[in-house]
């Protein structure tokens, strides 16, 4: 069961231009929003994440847009740079009796073109 | 620190044939987890481990076994390889509870069934 769906699946926006992915989920016990990078060959690696308690995080050019009451979050790359290109996936924590897991999106692959 | 590490990088199994992937942290972290990454359906959490001598089955846990003797140690086993099973396997670590969320992934294995 896909409990966070994420979209589009591939993305392509020129050079400088902002880039939006998005996911939703359905689950009201997530409590925690990360966002993870992959670049080819490599194991995903934590881009910036966000709590619900909050409605957007920024940190440099990568913003985070939070909407608890549509369940839905976005990941937004200002400025996007040739090595912007990767995969991004989307997640959500849930805490249950003590277990932590994520549950994460499909992933988008971003590409950036001069 | 090396992070999280991972053995083999690459594997090549015919159908029937097991092998035991190993997983390592240096970070003293009390989670370890292990996803297989497969094309247009993300990170799915296959076992995962709260701390020295547990395991949990995650949301694909068939065809698979774990253990974690020691706490620094992940190890994923398949007994009777399947093509099905034909993936990219990324271990991933963290602290859990109050030390934070953040998972650590390693490079992944990617392993063929013939």
């Amino acid at each position: 069961q896909q409990q966070v769906k994420q979209s589009p699946q591939s993305l392509i926006v020129q050079k400088g231009g902002i880039s939006i992915i998005n996911c939703a989920y359905e689950n009201t016990a997530f409590d925690y929003f990360p966002w993870y990078q992959q670049f080819p060959g490599k194991g995903p690696a934590l881009l910036i994440a966000i709590r619900p308690d909050v409605s957007e995080k920024k940190e440099g050019r990568f913003t985070i847009s939070f909407n608890k009451s549509a369940k839905q979050f976005s990941l937004h790359i200002m400025d996007s740079q040739p090595g912007d290109s990767a995969t991004y996936f989307c997640a959500a924590r849930a805490l249950n009796f003590g277990n932590e897991k994520l549950t994460f999106g499909t992933g988008t692959r971003l590409t950036i073109i001069p | 620190n090396a992070g999280v590490t991972q053995t083999p990088k690459f594997r090549v199994l015919k159908t029937g044939q097991s092998m035991t992937l190993l997983c390592a942290q240096d970070m003293n972290h009390e989670y370890m987890y292990w996803y297989r990454q497969d094309p247009g359906m993300g990170l799915r959490l296959i076992h995962y481990s709260v701390g020295e001598g547990t395991t949990a089955k995650g949301e694909v846990p068939d065809g698979y076994n774990v253990s974690r003797l020691k706490k620094q140690n992940f190890l994923l086993g398949l007994e009777s390889a399947a093509p099905s099973q034909t993936s990219v396997y990324f271990c991933a670590s963290s602290y859990g509870g109050s030390g934070g969320y953040e998972q650590y992934f390693g490079p992944g294995t990617r392993l063929t069934v013939t």
